[in-house]
């Protein structure tokens, strides 16, 4: 499977914008981009998926580059409720998730 | 929906007692995950069932580990004899395909310690 690439932490100002990258050189033209998100002592949360065009939804805004080698996840205004683990991860045909380790994101009142 | 269901949320055993964890997928969800999650490791993908049927257990990390989907809405994840290695957070999640544009819903966790 292939594999993303994120810094491990983050930090950012309650109500600016958020931008949490994640790099996948080694995507093939199958693979839609994913990102969930895990709450302290909860379970993950899906959050935005893509393929080549960027998206978005109620949640957050799905970047990727026009190569699908990296991608950015974008929070328009950070709550302290979004403080939390975020995952990006490459699904190819079958609905295996693998998990790297994510970026912890710490909001700032 | 009340989403997946697991059970139960806290799990204390000793060590070389049996352990039997449970989910309830979403109604009408085909595919069924186990995950496990530890500071070490992170998120693992234990086993996945496509239709009931066990489809890739690569994950499962010994014999002592076992995993069942006797219908569409039960699936238990059984430890036995168990370790305190094998204290951990344990998701099971389901998604509707396994299609790769498909979004999985995961359940709250059990968390399992072992003594």
């Amino acid at each position: 499977d292939a594999k993303t690439t994120q810094p491990n932490s983050m930090e950012s100002n309650e109500e600016e914008p958020v931008h949490l990258p994640c790099n996948h050189s080694t995507i093939s033209g199958t693979d839609y981009i994913h990102w969930y998100r895990q709450l302290p002592s909860q379970g993950p949360e899906y959050v935005i998926h893509g393929l080549t065009s960027n998206v978005n939804n109620r949640m957050a805004s799905l970047a990727i580059a026009e190569d699908r080698k990296s991608s950015t996840l974008i929070l328009h205004r950070a709550t302290l409720r979004d403080a939390a683990v975020y995952y990006c991860i490459l699904i190819g045909n079958f609905n295996k998730f693998y998990f790297g380790s994510g970026t912890k994101l710490n909001v700032k009142p | 929906d009340a989403g997946v269901i697991q059970s139960p949320r806290h799990e204390v055993t000793e060590m070389g007692q049996e352990v039997t964890l449970r989910c309830k997928p979403i109604s009408g969800h085909d595919y069924l995950f186990w995950y496990r999650q530890t500071m070490m490791r992170g998120l693992e993908l234990l086993i996945y069932f496509n239709n009931n049927v066990p489809i890739d257990d690569s994950g499962m990390p010994e014999d002592r580990f076992s995993a069942k989907m006797p219908n569409a809405s039960f699936s238990t994840l059984k430890i036995q004899p168990s370790e305190p290695r094998d204290s951990a957070v344990y998701f099971c999640a389901s998604s509707f395909t396994g299609q790769a544009n498909t979004e999985a819903f995961f359940g709250q966790g059990t968390r399992l310690t072992v003594v």
